[in-house]
C-alpha cells in the first residue's frame, strides 16, 4: 500500500531558489521521514520528524509535520546544483512499526 | 567505515533458478529491511526484522524469503525467480530498537530475470 503520495512529481528551479515538496499520507504515524536518492543509488536519509514534532530543521533543509492534515513539507532553501535528485517521504504507521512506506517521490531539478 | 554491502550488485538470471541476495551490516544495528523499486511504484517494504530470529513482512513478501541468523547478515531468498521480479532492491539498516527510524541504505542490486 502506498501510504505517501508527493506532490509535485516534479520540479525545476533555477540554483539559488527554494525548493518544496509535500507529502500526504493516509493514516496515524509513529514518525515521517525524508530521504534523497541520486539515479539509482542508494538512498540517504536526511530528517525524520516525529508525530508530536511540528517542525525539524537540518542545515539547509526544514520540515514540517501537520499531523491534522496528514501532511509534511520539505523545505530545500538557496539550491545547489548537487541537491539534484529524487525526494521521498516515508511513513512508519502506528501499530505497525517496523513497516516503513514510501511515497512515490518528486524529481527535483537544480539549473546552473 | 560504517556500511551496509549487498552482493551482488547486478545479476541476470533464467525464471526458476533459486538465487540469494545478500545484505550485511557492520553497525550493529538491530533493524534491517528489504525494499524493492519499481518506475511508477516507488520503494515497496519486502520483509523487515526487528531482531535476531524475529521477521516480519512488508508489504510485497509474495516469492521473498529472508533470515536472520545473525544479527549482522539478512538475506533475501528468491526461491523459484519471476519476470515480474525484475527489480532493484535494496537492503536498509537502523539502529532505532522497536521501530522502523533513520535508514542507511545498501548501494542496490539490479536484477534481471528472463
Amino acid at each position: 500500500s502506498q501510504q505517501g503520495e508527493e506532490d509535485p512529481q516534479a520540479l525545476s528551479i533555477q540554483e539559488g531558489e527554494n525548493a518544496t515538496m509535500n507529502c500526504s499520507y493516509k493514516t496515524s504515524i509513529n514518525n515521517l521521514q525524508w530521504y534523497r536518492q541520486n539515479s539509482g543509488r542508494g538512498l540517504v536519509h536526511l530528517i525524520l520528524i516525529r508525530s508530536n514534532e511540528r517542525e525539524k530543521h537540518s542545515g539547509r533543509l526544514r520540515v514540517t509535520l501537520d499531523t491534522s492534515k496528514k501532511s509534511s513539507s520539505l523545505l530545500i532553501t538557496a539550491s545547489r546544483a548537487a541537491d539534484t535528485a529524487s525526494y521521498f517521504c516515508a511513513t512508519v504507521p502506528i501499530g505497525n512499526t517496523g513497516k516503513l512506506i514510501f511515497g512515490q517521490g518528486t524529481t527535483l531539478q537544480v539549473k546552473p | 567505515e560504517a556500511q551496509v554491502t549487498q552482493n551482488p550488485r547486478y545479476l541476470i538470471t533464467v525464471t526458476g533458478k533459486k538465487l540469494t541476495v545478500t545484505c550485511s551490516q557492520n553497525m550493529n544495528h538491530e533493524y534491517m529491511s528489504w525494499y524493492r523499486q519499481d518506475p511508477g511504484l516507488g520503494l515497496r517494504q519486502i520483509y523487515y526484522s526487528m531482531n535476531v530470529e524475529v521477521t516480519d513482512k512488508g508489504d510485497v513478501p509474495e516469492g521473498y524469503k529472508v533470515s536472520r541468523k545473525e544479527k549482522r547478515n539478512f538475506p533475501l531468498i528468491l526461491e523459484s525467480p519471476s519476470p515480474n521480479q525484475t527489480s532493484l532492491y535494496f537492503c536498509a539498516s537502523s539502529a532505532f530498537a522497536g521501530t522502523a527510524g533513520e535508514q542507511y541504505f545498501g548501494p542496490g542490486t539490479r536484477l534481471t530475470v528472463t
